[in-house]
């Protein structure tokens, strides 16, 4: 079975641009959560979605926004990018939204902005 | 505000000794503790999970944790370091067990360097 896939792998921008993540969750898995992990730390909850609706927001200006499609997928959207939103951009998914649920975590997509 | 600290940036072993990673958590109240292994270019994946259940956790690959509410601890142990364990360690903490989110807290990680 495929894990959490996410594109692209690597993206460069440079300021004041847009970019969008996406990230496909396990098969059957409703809740995707999004993260952000800057080089040398851990990573940072950014949102959770889960049947579509926002379940979580953690502490990120509203540049950043996230949606989850039908088929239980996701985009991050980041706008205005700035230099310190150069991270690895982690999704994970799991089958409900709670806690109780084991979340699997894709491979990240790699953003630079110069 | 419950959050994790991992003092140990990094820490390096030779191959067949013990490993300790270092965690202390904070909370208001009885947490939900878990640690997650990221190997270079690869997802993060659960090592092992405590929720109030048993103090002593196993997980995966021989490793275990001890949750000592006394000390407000949840250190990683094993007890002989093998070259595929290299890789950096996340002490996590949720604030919502069996609540509405799933959102985790990671500590700063630890960078576990095995030597041949």
């Amino acid at each position: 079975d495929a894990g959490v896939t996410q594109s692209p792998t690597h993206l460069i921008k440079t300021r004041g641009q847009h970019v969008t993540l996406r990230c496909s969750p396990i098969s059957g898995h409703k809740s995707v959560s999004w993260y952000q992990q800057v080089l040398g730390q851990g990573p940072q909850f950014i949102f959770q979605y889960y049947e579509k609706e926002e379940r979580g927001r953690g502490n990120f200006p509203d540049r950043f926004s996230a949606r989850q499609f039908p088929n239980y997928s996701s985009e991050l959207n980041v706008n205005a990018l700035l230099l310190g939103d150069s991270a690895l951009y982690l999704c994970a998914s799991s089958l409900a939204g709670t806690g109780y649920n084991e979340q699997f975590f894709g491979p990240g997509t790699r953003l630079t902005v110069l | 505000a419950q959050s994790v600290t991992q003092l140990d940036s990094h820490v390096s072993v030779s191959e067949g000794t013990p490993v300790l990673l270092s965690c202390n958590y904070s909370s208001s109240y009885s947490p939900s503790l878990f640690w997650y292994v990221q190997h270079p270019n690869k997802g993060l994946q659960l090592l092992l999970k405590y929720t109030s259940a048993a103090t002593l956790v196993k997980g995966i690959n021989g490793f275990e944790a001890e949750f000592k509410k006394s000390e407000t601890s949840f250190h990683l142990t094993k007890p002989s370091a093998h070259m595929s364990d290299a890789a950096e360690y996340f002490c996590v903490v949720t604030p919502d067990y069996g609540g509405a989110t799933n959102k985790l807290i990671f500590g700063t990680g630890t960078l576990l360097a095995v030597q041949p």
